[in-house]
């Protein structure tokens, strides 16, 4: 069964600020997905970004981007010139090809500072 | 594009009575949608998926009987909660994928079930 690990609960950065949020997976397989989502405090969902495993280049989004490192199994996510609606929960999740199902960590929550 | 409802946001209920939730896939249709539950300050956990016109498969530890997921038409899936407890109240998402072979889901707003 695959993992998600999110090892920082809660973070905090100032307005306009850069911060990065870490994870990790675990997984034998060599084809799956990534996915960062963002659960604000209405609690939609809303997916941030997204990596296929296949593709070296790491995804961008506009203020978001992700440093994908295969070999080290690690999904980071960083959000660049921070913003108050930036505040939210944030989950990483994983999906192997061919399997629909997502697997998601524990989130972080992030707190953006004014 | 790619909207997902829920309803109702919010519901309480009674202990014992039972409550249907629905899912609708707005402006597409989703071969398969998810049924998630997340409890206060924790992640999402997969309760079941279910595709349009078939059995539902649930997620190990998740009673069939006791969460009721129909998926009748490409738009609609409803979520019902048997014999309501309180230890069931929680919130309930649930997610769409479009069509076969798409792997990105949409997800619903949620909704918020208290049992008393």
């Amino acid at each position: 069964a695959q993992t998600v690990t999110q090892s920082q609960p809660e973070m905090s950065v100032q307005e306009a600020e850069t911060v990065t949020l870490s994870c990790t997976y675990d997984t034998s397989e060599n084809n799956y997905y990534l996915f960062w989502y963002k659960q604000p405090p209405s609690r939609q969902m809303i997916l941030v970004i997204r990596q296929e495993a296949y593709k070296q280049q790491n995804a961008t989004e506009n203020r978001f981007s992700v440093n994908f490192q295969k070999a080290a199994k690690s999904f980071s996510l960083k959000i660049s010139d921070s913003q108050l609606g930036d505040t939210a929960m944030y989950f990483c999740a994983f999906m192997n090809f061919g399997n629909e199902k997502l697997t998601f960590g524990t989130g972080t929550r992030l707190t953006i500072i004014p | 594009g790619a909207v997902v409802s829920q309803h109702p946001s919010r519901v309480i209920c009674k202990s014992g009575t039972s409550v249907k939730i629905e899912c609708r896939s707005l402006d597409f249709q989703a071969t398969t949608m998810f049924w998630y539950r997340q409890f206060p300050k924790q992640s999402l956990m997969l309760m079941a998926t279910s595709n349009e016109g078939s059995k539902a498969t649930y997620e190990q530890g998740v009673e069939k009987d006791k969460f009721l997921i129909n998926h009748a038409s490409l738009t609609l899936s409803t979520l019902t909660v048997t014999s309501a407890h309180p230890e069931d109240s929680s919130f309930y998402i649930c997610s769409a994928r479009t069509t076969r072979g798409s792997y990105e889901q949409y997800f619903g707003p949620g909704t918020r079930l208290t049992v008393t």
